[in-house]
């Protein structure tokens, strides 16, 4: 299965203030997936990130508050805009593996905004 | 009502003791199902996939009903190294849309 190196692990940002996550997977991949898990929560999908296109964003998730770049097959890079303590949460990104291996994921931002 | 429901637990067992989850799920047409397991502060990773001849791995057990919509994990001999969440997840009929259950808590005691 890939290998994705999430980064920042975690980060503390004052509100107002925007964080860009990134992920670098070790293989070219179509698909980049975004998903927020905030605590005691489930995981709860973003947006998808394709590679030379506009990122799909499920509903309650906007682009302006979200912006995702997708430059190559490898990489991807979430924004989150204009925090506010209700965006403290996980940030997971993941790619899709084989049919019958489901998502790999990244190892997560922590995010905290005060 | 969710794609995806689990009971959330805790889950406090004995090592040694068999513990079992269940989870069901409301689309019929899901086409893949899985069970990750999530240590705390640590990213969903993927524990087994569940094919609807059931499937073992070591002392887990995956079993999938679709007639009833619903899939489990038996873990058997239970280890403190299995202390986690385990998420319940399926794969639209689309192919691209995961879902993903809230999780279940289990910690075995010593």
């Amino acid at each position: 299965s890939a290998v994705i190196s999430q980064k920042p692990s975690r980060d503390i940002c004052q509100r107002g203030t925007s964080l860009t996550i990134q992920c670098q997977v070790d293989s070219q991949v179509t698909m980049m997936f975004w998903y927020r898990q905030q605590p005691g929560q489930s995981l709860t999908l973003i947006a998808t990130a394709n590679q030379g296109s506009e990122a799909t964003y499920e509903s309650g998730f906007v682009i302006d508050k979200f912006p995702i770049s997708r430059p190559n097959l490898t990489f991807s890079t979430l924004t989150v805009s204009n925090m506010s303590p209700e965006d403290s949460s996980i940030y997971l990104c993941s790619v899709e593996g084989a049919e019958d291996y489901g998502y790999t994921f990244g190892s997560g931002t922590r995010l905290t905004v005060v | 009502r969710k794609e995806v429901e689990q009971d959330p637990g805790p889950f406090n067992v004995p090592e040694g003791a068999t513990v079992a989850f269940n989870c069901t799920y409301s689309n019929s047409a899901s086409q893949s199902f899985f069970w990750y397991r999530q240590d705390c502060r640590k990213e969903p990773k993927l524990l087994m996939s569940v094919y609807s001849s059931g499937n073992e791995d070591g002392r887990f057990t995956a079993q999938l009903n679709r007639a009833s919509q619903y899939i489990s994990l038996l873990i058997r001999d239970s280890k403190l190294s299995d202390s986690a969440t385990y998420l319940c997840v399926t794969r639209s009929n689309t192919g691209n849309q995961f879902y993903f259950g809230t999780g279940t808590s289990l910690t075995v005691i010593p």
